[in-house]
């Protein structure tokens, strides 16, 4: 079967860095997205990695391993606004997405 | 870009009555819309791909007699929840795509809040 696993739930402290880790097994693969969703609203893009590697996107950055069946998303000098649910999803070989259940990420102060 | 609007954003209706939800792209032309249902703290649930000038796909155990979509245009999809029954509430979401920013890339709609009493 088709797999995305993302930790449930994380906190951390404003100005802090944290790390969502997203790990996948799915019938081929035709890139990863990472999306931010508040609550009560819908997603929104953050990032796409389609090969090995770090993205860089301002306070945010994600990285890929294709081989490890693995991507992270990397969050810098968070802010509280940053409170919110991360999803990873996964392209397979139908150019299907898959979703994984999300990270919901608490920032304390 | 690729912004993509959702038409009502909340709706409260009486069960058995039918409920039509909008899904515009209103910066590109979206070839493919995609509709989801979201559970509250559960992941996106996909039920139905919907192609501009086809039939749309649906999800295994979705009911296309429940919910009727409609691709009218490069620009809209509706989605039309029939006699709505309180299990229907949901938050319903839209996404179109677009090969802008590389990947194949979803752009999500606001979503609909849905509750049937």
């Amino acid at each position: 079967g088709q797999n995305i696993d993302q930790p449930t739930e994380m906190t951390a402290t404003e100005g802090a860095i944290v790390q969502i880790n997203c790990t996948y097994q799915t019938s081929g693969f035709n890139g990863l997205f990472w999306y931010q969703q508040h609550a009560g609203e819908a997603p929104t893009f953050l990032s796409y990695n389609v090969l090995d590697g770090l993205e860089e996107k301002g306070r945010f950055s994600s990285f890929l391993s294709r081989s490890k069946g693995y991507s992270y998303l990397l969050l810098k000098e968070l802010q509280m606004k940053d409170s919110a649910s991360y999803l990873c999803a996964v392209k397979d070989s139908n150019y299907q997405l898959i979703w994984g259940a999300g990270t919901k990420l608490i920032i304390k102060p | 870009g690729a912004v993509v609007s959702q038409h009502p954003s909340r709706v409260i209706c009486k069960s058995g009555t039918s409920v039509k939800i909008e899904c515009r792209s209103l910066d590109f032309q979206a070839t493919t819309m995609f509709w989801y249902r979201q559970f509250p703290k559960k992941s996106l649930m996909l039920m139905a791909t919907s192609n501009e000038g086809s039939k749309a796909t649906y999800e295994q155990g979705v009911e296309k007699d429940k919910f009727l979509i409609n691709h009218a245009s490069l620009t809209l999809s509706t989605l039309t929840v029939t006699s709505a029954h309180p299990e229907d509430s949901s938050f319903y979401i839209c996404s179109a795509t677009t090969l802008a920013g590389g990947g194949d890339t979803q752009y999500f709609g606001p979503g609909t809040r849905l509750t049937v009493l």
